[in-house]
């Protein structure tokens, strides 16, 4: 059976700083992956899509950068934190090719001070 | 770009009734999948769609893909299906991306 991991589950860190978001999917490969944002209280946005490793399109930038440097895993970071990105990050797989289910992982909440 | 519209916004349902959230879409979807969004943030799949009807349960759900939308029914609802209800559909772009609604707040009330 395949699972999607993220962490860290939760972090707090100062405006400015940097942020590297991770995610790992086991029991499956070539993955179609995804990154979604959700505002407190708002609804889900596609950040980044990957169909293969290195490669990695932007869907909405948002000040922020995807890389998947193994065929199981993305990372999302960014240099300098803005309150802005305050949310909670969402990763998600699917099988390759379309017409399927999309998996979420559990999240990780950002809180920007 | 492609658009979706979830209504209602927000239901309260005593336990044991039932009700339907809808989802219109502004082009044409390959299609559509249904979350529940529980306390903890965890998204939940319900139902994945590419034509017709599904059911699980309680819950039923339909997607017509010529008419441009989907609903959700929940009948005799209990306490537990409190949570957030996103719908989100796939058009045929070939992008890869999924337009997610802005979700249906649901609270049963015992």
């Amino acid at each position: 059976a395949q699972t999607i991991h993220q962490w860290p589950v939760a972090e707090i860190k100062a405006v400015g700083s940097p942020l590297s978001l991770g995610c790992t999917i086991k029991g499956k490969s070539s993955p179609n992956l995804y990154w979604y944002w959700q505002a407190t209280g708002g609804t889900l946005q596609q950040l980044f899509y990957s169909i293969t490793v290195g490669q990695v399109e932007s869907v909405v930038q948002l000040n922020l950068s995807a890389s998947r440097p193994k065929d199981d895993q993305f990372i999302l970071s960014t240099e300098k934190l803005l309150l802005s990105h305050s949310g909670f990050y969402l990763c998600a797989w699917r099988h390759r090719g379309l017409a399927e289910t999309l998996y979420f992982g559990s999240g990780t909440r950002l809180t920007v001070l | 770009g492609d658009q979706v519209e979830q209504s209602p916004s927000a239901l309260s349902l005593h336990e044991g009734t039932g009700s339907a959230l809808r989802c219109n879409f502004t082009t044409t979807m390959r299609a559509v999948q249904w979350f529940q969004q529980n306390s903890r943030g965890s998204l939940i799949n319900l139902f994945y769609l590419a034509s017709g009807t599904k059911e699980n349960g309680r819950l039923k759900s339909t997607f017509n893909s010529k008419e441009s939308y989907s609903t959700l029914h929940i009948r005799d609802a209990q306490l537990e299906d409190s949570g957030t209800y996103f719908c989100a559909a796939e058009g045929y772009t070939g992008n890869y991306k999924y337009v997610f609604g802005a979700g249906t707040r649901l609270k049963v009330i015992a």
